[in-house]
């Protein structure tokens, strides 16, 4: 059964960078059938795609996010890493990393992590 | 990007079907799957490919797809099923996810 665990700092001061790391076990983060991708949810309020990592490299943001985030991955390490830079208020949100099932017909996120509060502060 | 409608929320009685709606332009082409997120978990997938059910997801839930909606159908509503509910496609053409804004379920 594979696990994500996301782990940093809960409390960024704002206008500094967010930085989070998903850890994932029980499979491997190379696997060719599975995108990475971090997933965010502000209090109360519903799910936000930030962005997708595929271990080739391949990358894709969210637009209203692109300009402020990085994602990459550390195989060797079975990872896979976000940054938000800039952060303000409105990035306060329980962030969660998820794994994406590939398929011709589609794709889902069959597993999460339990999601870390990341709270923008001073 | 691609919009997907729900309603904010559904009541039903414990025992009754609960339907859960999830709106948008010709959704019925489309792949799409559900999540379960109940207050301070992670969501968790309870139906994919519209119809299909990951291991351990009872039968009683089921999905369909056809047109314009695509529905969650709960059977025999129980208590432990009060969450919010969230649809999901993949937008081909921006190669990006699309989630619904959630329903809130209570089994009144």
């Amino acid at each position: 059964q594979v696990q994500l665990q996301e782990s940093g700092p809960g409390l960024v001061k704002p206008s500094q960078t967010l930085s989070l790391t998903c850890t994932v076990s029980g499979g491997s983060i190379r696997s060719g059938s599975h995108y990475w991708s971090w997933i965010r949810q502000p209090a109360g309020k519903g799910l936000e795609w930030i962005g997708r990592v595929y271990t080739s490299g391949n990358i894709k943001y969210n637009p209203s996010l692109k300009s402020r985030v990085t994602i990459s991955v550390d195989t060797s390490k079975n990872q896979f890493s976000l940054r938000l830079n800039s952060v303000s208020a409105a990035d306060t949100a329980v962030y969660y990393c998820a794994r994406v099932a590939m398929y011709s017909y589609g794709y889902w996120f069959d597993f999460w992590g339990q999601g870390t509060l990341v709270t923008v502060s001073s | 990007s691609y919009v997907l409608t729900q309603p904010p929320s559904v009541s039903v009685a414990p025992g009754q079907t609960a339907r859960i709606t999830c709106g948008g332009n010709n959704i019925g082409s489309k792949s799409v799957h559900w999540y379960q997120q109940k207050p301070g978990q992670a969501p968790m997938l309870v139906v994919y490919d519209n119809s299909a059910r990951p291991s351990g997801i009872p039968e009683r839930f089921s999905g369909s797809n056809s047109g314009n909606t695509a529905t969650l159908t709960i059977s025999r509503v129980e208590a432990g099923d009060e969450a919010d509910y969230y649809c999901q496609v993949w937008d081909n053409t921006s190669d990006h996810p699309a989630f619904g804004g959630g329903t809130k379920l209570t089994a009144l």
